[in-house]
This record gives C-alpha cells, structure tokens and sequence, in this order.
C-alpha cells in the first residue's frame, strides 16, 4: 500500500481555518485519498475522500494537488470540537482493507 | 451508513484469562476489520474476517492469541487469549459502508486493561 506522510500535530485558533497537510508521493492511478478523524475515546469517523477533482461536504473540503502527489484538508471554520487526529488513507475504494499512519493529532486554542 | 455495536465497552481483565469482544452491525456486511490501537497510537489492523471461512490475519497476529468467529453476515467475535499487560489496548471493529460511499465505519471500541 502506498504510504501517506502527516505532520505528527498541528495547532490552530477557534473558528478560523485548519489547512491539514499530506503527502503521497507513491500514489496509483487508482488510489483514492480519504480522510478520517478520530476524537478522544471515539472510533474513527469518515471525513471525506477523493479521486483528483476537489471535493466539499459538509464536515470539510479536500484539495488534490494537479500530480495528486499531496493533498490537504480543510476546516473551514475550527471549532473545539474539531480537536482530533486526523488521519490521510490511501485506499482503493473496493471492498478491502485501510491502513492508517499516524496522522496529525489537531489541537484547537480558544 | 453502518451501525455498530461493540461490547463491553471495557473491561478490566486478570493476566492468562481470554476476553471475546463481540461487534454487532445493524447491516449485512462482506468484510468485517479488528484493530487494535495501543495506547497513544494509531490503529493496527489484526485481521480481516469473511462470513464461511478463516479470517485472514495481519503479520505479527496469529490466530491462537487472537481467534476470530463470524458465524452470520451482521456478527464477529475477536478474542484476545492468555492475555498479558501488554495487550492493553483498545480493540475496534469495523465494517465498509458500500462502493463510492467513502469509507469504513468504526464500533467506539473496546478499552481493555490486563492486570
């Protein structure tokens, strides 16, 4: 599996925005990019994911590189509740397993 | 997506005794994952487990310190045999929600401590 390098933290200011970084160098044309987050004393939460075109929902946006070689996750407006580790995964959305890194643990200041 | 019930959600556990962590999906799944997160880590995956045959396990798990049963498309077991301090962890299960949903959901967990 193709291996996904994060920040080990990151930390950021109430309601303003978090760019959170990762790089996947190793890509295939097949691999898509998701993002997890996992809040204390919770499983991990799907966040969004993405091929190569920018995706938005409602928790946060996925910005792809052109070479799809990086990619970032943005919050747009930071809430307390958003502290996490938020974990970039390569996966090929077929019915198969997902390996996590270590991902960016998220503190957010008030 | 998938509702998952985990149990126990804790448990405390004297060192050479077995735990069986059940995970019950509100769905009917292909593929159910264990993981283990140890403390302060990230998560490991243990092992896939298929309804109708031998779960397929990671490298470092083996199917004696950690047999799986899935009897039905909606049930697992893990557990976690002859245990010692350092299989203090938490143990999740998870299953995927479907093709082009975007991704796997996660039971809350399962927080064991061996004594």
């Amino acid at each position: 599996d193709a291996k996904t390098t994060q920040p080990n933290s990151m930390e950021s200011n109430e309601e303003e925005p978090v760019h959170l970084p990762c790089n996947h160098s190793t890509i295939s044309g097949t691999d898509y990019i998701h993002w997890y987050r996992q809040l204390p004393s919770q499983g991990p939460e799907y966040v969004i994911h993405g091929l190569t075109s920018n995706v938005n929902n409602r928790m946060a946006s996925l910005a792809i590189a052109e070479d799809r070689k990086s990619s970032t996750l943005i919050l747009h407006r930071a809430t307390l509740r958003d502290a996490a580790v938020y974990y970039c995964i390569l996966d090929k959305n077929r019915d198969d397993k997902i390996i996590f890194g270590k991902g960016t643990r998220l503190h957010i200041l008030p | 997506s998938a509702v998952i019930s985990q149990k126990p959600s804790r448990d405390i556990c004297q060192r050479g005794t077995s735990l069986t962590i059940q995970c019950q999906v509100d769905s009917q799944v292909t593929m159910m994952f264990w993981y283990r997160q140890q403390p302060g880590q990230s998560l490991t995956l243990i092992a896939t487990a298929n309804q109708g045959s031998e779960a397929t396990y990671e490298s470092g798990f083996v199917i004696d310190k950690f047999p799986i049963s899935r009897p039905n498309l909606t049930f697992s077991t893990l557990t976690v045999s002859n245990m010692s301090p350092e299989d203090s962890s938490i143990y999740l299960c998870s299953v995927q929600t479907g093709q082009g949903v975007g991704g796997y959901t996660f039971g809350s967990g399962t927080r064991l401590t061996v004594v």
